[in-house]
């Protein structure tokens, strides 16, 4: 089992909704991030926080935005979608500190119709 | 430019074949080499973190070793579980500041054992 939880699993929504992506890690870790990934490719990075804090946003469309309410938890709020943004949608945590790896929930699916 | 690339893409192996997974590495500064395992529909599972070269670290059947331009992920003598896409990450320094770092993931290995 994960220790970093996403919430939900799959969503199916229309290019019309807004809908969120949850993630939650209680491992005391100060950086969270968001990566989206297609099937058969690496997963690419999206957003990171680092303590509380946006850090990096790599050019991500303003359909997409993250927000970081405390250091356990993790959003991605999802507005007027492409169904090019289908993909599995993978929230990640690490302790902040240097060369520490990240540790990956199982994803959420998302479909866009 | 940074770049990671992972060799072979696919590889199919008899159970109990032992065989080597390629990561090859060209980036400004390494600040660390990590080796996740991916199942279908699930997120990237941490395996190994290696620092510098001549480092090794080992885990059941992998061993994973670094040099100054790769790492290998040696597995030996694989069982059907150990199917899975076998990723490679690399922190590239961005800067003086360890938010200038880049994350770069290679392509992947996927990895097939027959029973």
């Amino acid at each position: 089992d994960t220790e970093v939880t996403q919430t939900p699993k799959h969503l199916v929504m229309g290019m019309t909704n807004k809908k969120s992506l949850k993630c939650e890690q209680h491992m005391g870790h100060r950086a969270m991030y968001w990566y989206k990934q297609k099937a058969k490719k690496p997963p690419e990075l999206m957003f990171v926080y680092s303590y509380e804090k946006l850090s990096i946003n790599e050019s991500v469309p303003s359909r997409f935005s993250p927000e970081c309410p405390n250091s356990s938890l993790l959003n991605l709020h999802l507005h007027a979608l492409q169904p090019e943004d289908s993909a599995l949608y993978l929230c990640a945590s690490s302790t902040g500190l240097l060369n520490q790896p990240q540790h990956f929930g199982d994803g959420t699916r998302l479909s866009i119709l | 430019e940074d770049q990671v690339t992972q060799s072979p893409e696919a590889l199919r192996l008899q159970e109990g074949e032992s065989s080597s997974l390629n990561c090859s590495y060209t980036v400004s500064g390494l600040r660390g080499l990590f080796w996740y395992r991916q199942d279908p529909g699930k997120g990237p599972e941490f395996l190994f973190t290696l620092y510098s070269a001549g480092e090794e670290k080992e885990k059941e059947r992998l061993k994973a070793t670094l040099t100054k331009k790769e790492s290998f992920l040696h597995i030996t003598a694989p069982k059907p579980e150990d199917s899975a896409t076998y990723l490679c990450a690399v922190q590239a320094a961005g800067g003086r500041m360890n938010r200038d770092d880049k994350i770069i993931f290679g392509k992947g290995t996927r990895l097939h054992i027959l029973p």
